[in-house]
């Protein structure tokens, strides 16, 4: 079946830190990969999304990239903020728009 | 544009006592989804709805009952409700395989 899988957290670093947060899949086929964010209180919203393999997205110095080979669609961000500091979600998408989403990663950026 | 409007934003239950969440959203979306966030289990699918007049059972129906109103709304009935229905209740609409778009969420604690 289809099933995501994000590293565990919290993941607490500082101001300008390089972040990672790594996220593998299972799924048929190829489906369109998303990270959501969600910030304190509020409901999640898209942070960035690829359609198909070798895709990068990106966003607000955000990136992941499509990779079929080893199945996993890693977050980065070069210089991390304490705006920054959410709940990251990797997830996919089934073929009939269903969204499978990973554990969630909270992530605390400290000044 | 509103965007996904969730009522109530939070709620206290009995055991047993029934009630009814709402969503609306002002996209003209087609598709619409109820999900729950628990800790550590990031986000799983309830119920979706593909078009108006259409309602599909997602990855953890039990205990839940749904109604697509009309294009707009979307509403989440829980008629007995159970202390393992406590949970962040979030709604979602999108246009097909296309970004799915979340409301803020209803907080509900069931005693």
């Amino acid at each position: 079946g289809n099933s995501v899988t994000q590293m565990e957290g919290p993941v607490t670093l500082s101001e300008e830190a390089f972040l990672t947060i790594n996220c593998t899949y299972t799924a048929t086929g190829y489906p369109s990969l998303f990270w959501y964010v969600q910030y304190p209180g509020e409901g999640l919203q898209l942070l960035l999304k690829a359609t198909k393999a070798d895709d990068k997205g990106s966003n607000k110095g955000f990136e992941a990239t499509y990779r079929k080979e080893t199945t996993s669609f890693h977050l980065e961000k070069g210089s991390v903020q304490v705006s920054d500091s959410a709940v990251y979600f990797c997830a996919l998408i089934r073929w009939e728009g269903k969204l499978i989403f990973g554990q969630g990663t909270e992530l605390s950026v400290k000044p | 544009n509103a965007g996904v409007t969730q009522t109530p934003k939070f709620q206290v239950l009995k055991t047993g006592q029934s009630m009814t969440l709402q969503c609306a959203q002002d996209m003209n979306h087609n598709s619409m989804y109820w999900y729950r966030q628990d800790p550590g289990m990031g986000l799983r699918l309830i119920y979706y709805s593909a078009s108006e007049g259409t309602t599909d059972k997602g990855e953890v129906p039990n205990g839940y009952n749904v109604s697509r109103l009309n294009k707009r709304e979307f509403s989440l009935r829980l008629e007995s409700a159970a202390p393992s229905q406590t949970s962040v209740y979030f709604c979602a609409s999108s246009e097909g395989l296309e970004t799915q778009y979340f409301g803020p969420g209803t907080r509900l604690l069931v005693l």
